[in-house]
């Protein structure tokens, strides 16, 4: 079945260790998102690529750092990781080819994020 | 996009229908109206959208008001898989980062046996 594939689902790292998340999907869709969803709380974007072009959100702390290497792949790297950023990393995607555009967003298992 | 507000909680039988409440009374004309859930421990998953009229899929009926500033997310046979954070959101599809979701508070449903 086609979906969206995350990588490890659970992670622990050290503060200020740099880390790296990954995703993957079969789905062949243009967007791809990345989500930070802390306990208790919704799902907050961080940041998503349309194709190849990089959309940052205005309050996404510059520790926050994505790749896309191809229409497959995304990474999520936190360059320093702070105890505050525990929390579950969502990846998620969606087709949006022109407008109107009414699809919707598949999303991955998460990677749940400890710092220790 | 425009802003919704939901119950932070409700409750169930199994068995019986579920009718999830949101309000999003500042809604534009082309603006969607859109029901994801979020299992515990899991992404969230995609339920049901619409614009004006009422739908209906495999998962559940989405009925919104005439004038747009409210639906309600049914789900006909409740079990306790149903059991998960509503989200009710409302995204503009015209031009500009669209594809963008904003996730609000939810609606906590329990299911109960």
């Amino acid at each position: 079945d086609a979906m969206v594939i995350q990588n490890p689902r659970y992670q622990v790292t050290q503060f200020g260790k740099p880390v790296t998340l990954s995703c993957s999907q079969t789905l062949n869709h243009n967007v791809m998102y990345w989500y930070q969803q802390k306990s208790s709380q919704a799902p907050k974007l961080l940041f998503h690529y349309y194709d190849k072009d990089f959309n940052n959100e205005a309050d996404t702390p510059d520790n926050f750092q994505s790749r896309r290497p191809n229409t497959s792949f995304c990474f999520l790297d936190i360059r320093s990781p702070g105890l505050g950023d525990a929390a579950m990393y969502l990846c998620a995607t969606s087709r949006e080819i022109g407008a109107p555009s009414i699809y919707e967003q598949y999303f991955g298992p998460g990677t749940r994020l400890t710092v220790t | 996009d425009a802003k919704t507000t939901q119950p932070p909680s409700m409750d169930c039988a199994e068995g019986r229908a579920a009718n999830l409440p949101c309000n999003h009374s500042t809604i534009s004309g082309n603006e969607y109206v859109y029901w994801y859930r979020q299992i515990h421990s899991q992404g969230p998953q995609y339920i049901i959208h619409g614009l004006k009229n009422n739908e209906t899929n495999e998962m559940a009926s989405l009925i919104i008001t005439e004038d747009r500033k409210s639906s309600t997310l049914i789900l006909p046979h409740a079990t306790l898989r149903d059991t998960a954070v509503y989200y009710c959101i409302v995204r503009v599809e015209s031009g500009g980062s669209n594809y963008k979701l904003t996730f609000g508070k939810g609606t906590l449903l329990t299911v109960n046996p």
